[in-house]
């Protein structure tokens, strides 16, 4: 059974660097049938994909248009657990932030099919 | 405004069958597969259906999904209590390179 646990900050200063981690048991974030996906919900913006790491003899991303010039999804494989680092935050960035275990099969991806507990970030000064 | 557009609201009575509906586009449900996630009140959404029609286990046959052209439908049989929640649509688009969802269907339970 694989869980996803996040952590990080709850509050982020406008302008600042909105970091989260998300700690994988259960399976391996090196693992070629899986990619490691970051998404938020707010109520102005609903559900929005912000991008996901995968590993296939190399790690590739994929990032949201909308966060393209702001964001980074690392992996850190000592820890089993990849992060989020989304720059430059402003008040629209105020969401609840989940990670989520895409499953991958025959070089393709499909659904999310376990998701982190999700974390409400506040943008604010 | 989102990618797939679903109606804001659903509703129904016990025992009824509801249909919630997703529309999109060539990009997204035309060409990709279709999924649906229901997200209980104070919860993360979960799978509720995969590749169009698919259901994860443990996931009752009272919901089902079908795919025609660019749009999607999910279906709930036997509506009950429980299943009052938030629905949304998901797709993988082409144009975009990345996930994108519907606006949501909140269901009352009437």
């Amino acid at each position: 059974q694989v869980q996803l646990q996040q952590s990080g900050p709850r509050l982020v200063k406008p302008s600042q660097t909105l970091s989260l981690t998300c700690v994988i048991s259960g399976d391996s974030v090196s693992s070629d049938r899986a990619a490691w996906n970051w998404i938020r919900q707010s109520p102005s913006r609903g559900l929005e994909w912000l991008g996901r790491i995968k590993y296939r003899s190399k790690w590739y991303n994929d990032y949201a248009v909308s966060v393209k010039s702001r964001i980074t999804i690392n992996p850190d494989t000592s820890k089993n657990q990849f992060s989020l680092q989304l720059n430059s935050v402003t008040p629209e960035d105020t969401a609840v932030y989940y990670c989520a275990k895409g499953y991958c099969s025959g070089g393709s991806c499909y659904h999310f099919d376990y998701w982190g507990q999700g974390t409400l970030v506040t943008v604010s000064s | 405004q989102s990618v797939l557009t679903q109606p804001p609201s659903a509703s129904g009575t016990p025992g009824q069958r509801v249909t919630i509906s997703c529309s999109g586009s060539s990009s997204n449900i035309g060409t990709n597969y279709a999924y649906w996630y229901q997200q209980l009140p104070g919860t993360a959404p979960h799978s509720l259906i995969y590749s169009n029609n698919q259901r994860p286990s443990g996931v009752p046959d009272r919901f089902s999904g079908s795919k025609s052209g660019t749009s999607a439908s999910l279906a709930i049989s036997g509506l009950r209590s429980e299943d009052e929640a938030d629905y949304y649509c998901a797709a993988w688009d082409d144009s975009l390179n990345g996930w994108v969802f519907g606006g949501g269907t909140r269901l009352t339970v009437l």
